[in-house]
């Protein structure tokens, strides 16, 4: 089974803090992701990286960066966390190369953070 | 314009019976994929069902079966004999092009409520 693991479930920070949030997958997939959940507005995409050290911008990337130096790991990073930024954050990540009918994404379990 | 849509922010069905969710999406590319997603309250995203645009039959799986009129650019989840444990949400998802590097996008999500 693909496990993908998020660092933390909840998480409260102050405004202006340097936030990190880590996301490691077991299954040897490319692809990770970073979306966004708001209520209403579904689930919206960050960043997304497609190999090591790669990444691509996703609809809503302004006040975020990534970091992947590792395959299994991708990296969200709050560089001075607003609280506009107090949303539930969700990776994901698949592997189309494996030779699968579909490219499913499969995600972690969420991190709700609070920006105070 | 919205990628995805998805009219009904809450529906209730009675215990054993059917249910029909609406998901419509708008792209021109002729290679695509639609994805359902089940949310329960715990916060994680469980893939259901998967369609992909040159799929001749209406994908099924288990009491999941995707209703895809392609003319019509819907791709409705019916989900049979509905259960207590089926009260989620529910998120349709695209992936325009062909399978690789790229995301999904998501509709705004249906919220079902399961009722004994």
């Amino acid at each position: 089974d693909v496990k993908v693991t998020q660092s933390s479930r909840y998480l409260v920070k102050r405004t202006g803090e340097k936030v990190f949030l880590e996301c490691v997958q077991d299954m040897d997939h490319e692809n990770m992701f970073w979306y966004r959940q708001d209520p209403g507005l579904g689930l919206r995409l960050i960043y997304f990286s497609y190999d090591v050290k790669m990444k691509e911008k996703g609809d809503i990337p302004e006040g975020y960066s990534v970091s992947r130096e590792k395959k299994e790991r991708f990296s969200l990073i709050l560089e001075s966390a607003s609280t506009n930024q107090t949303s539930m954050y969700l990776c994901a990540s698949n592997s189309f190369l494996a030779g699968g009918f579909t490219d499913t994404q499969y995600f972690g379990p969420g991190t709700r953070l609070t920006v105070l | 314009a919205q990628k995805i849509t998805q009219t009904q922010p809450g529906m209730f069905v009675q215990e054993k019976e059917a249910v029909t969710l609406d998901c419509t999406y708008d792209t021109s590319d002729p290679s695509y994929g639609l994805f359902w997603y089940k949310q329960p309250s715990s916060g994680e995203m469980i893939f259901l069902i998967y369609q992909g645009s040159y799929d001749q039959q209406n994908a099924t799986e288990g009491r999941y079966s995707l209703n895809f009129q392609k003319a019509r650019k819907s791709a409705n989840l019916v989900i049979s004999a509905s259960q207590l444990g089926d009260s989620a949400m529910y998120f349709c998802a695209m992936r325009e092009g062909p399978a690789g590097r790229r995301a999904l996008t998501f509709g705004s999500g249906t919220r079902l409520q399961v009722q004994p």
